[in-house]
């Protein structure tokens, strides 16, 4: 069964300093993987995907997602963490021959000034 | 004007009435959604429809109706609401290419009381 886990709850990063959250999936056939981050109150929005070539995704915001086939991993990561950057973030995978989204329970943010 | 349009943004209603949910978009994007949002669960998809005379059920339909009045808008009904319905609904679109990036309305919180 497809699926997406997001091991972290919570993830707690002092202002500069990198930050990764952690998604890891299991999928059929090749995955199209995918970051959303949620502001309070907001729709989730859009970040970055991988669907081929390149294993270092850039997206939104300063923000890069690094796959990694052999873990089954989309870790998304920053190279300096902003106050702003605290909000609620999913990862979803995509098999490439389905048409829906498998969302993982989101991880929550925090960065600390 | 946001590209994703839901109404109402927040509603609280008994248990036992109807209550229906809409979603406009400006995309032009023949695919759209509705996602339930609950604490811990991430996102569960609860209805898709990739065209006007095509709709589909998700993982957890029971207790929800749709409607597709026209490719930019899609309704959702709680036929006869329960408590456990109580939640953060989310319209979303996307392209017909299937790429997976989504556009997300703010979403609508309601409290089944």
């Amino acid at each position: 069964a497809q699926s997406v886990a997001q091991p972290e709850d919570q993830v707690n990063v002092a202002e500069g300093n990198p930050l990764t959250v952690k998604c890891t999936y299991s999928v059929s056939g090749n995955p199209y993987l995918f970051w959303y981050v949620q502001y309070p109150n907001r729709g989730l929005q859009f970040l970055l995907k991988y669907i081929t070539g390149d294993n270092l995704v850039k997206g939104s915001y300063g923000f890069e997602a690094e796959f990694n086939k052999s873990q089954t991993s989309f870790h998304l990561k920053k190279p300096s963490a902003l106050v702003s950057d605290s909000a609620l973030y999913f990862c979803a995978v995509r098999d490439g021959s389905n048409y829906q989204l498998i969302w993982g329970a989101g991880t929550k943010l925090i960065i600390k000034p | 004007d946001a590209d994703v349009t839901q109404t109402p943004r927040n509603r609280i209603t008994k248990t036992g009435k109807r209550i229906m949910l809409e979603c406009s978009q400006t995309k032009g994007h023949d695919r759209m959604y509705w996602y339930r949002q609950d604490p811990g669960l991430g996102l569960r998809l609860i209805y898709y429809s990739f065209d006007v005379k095509d709709i589909n059920k998700g993982e957890i339909s029971d207790g929800y109706s749709v409607s597709r009045q026209a490719q930019a808008k899609f309704s959702l009904s709680l036929e006869s609401a329960i408590p456990n319905q109580t939640a953060l609904y989310f319209c979303a679109t996307s392209e017909s290419t299937g790429a997976g990036r989504y556009t997300f309305g703010s979403g609508t919180r309601l409290t089944v009381v």
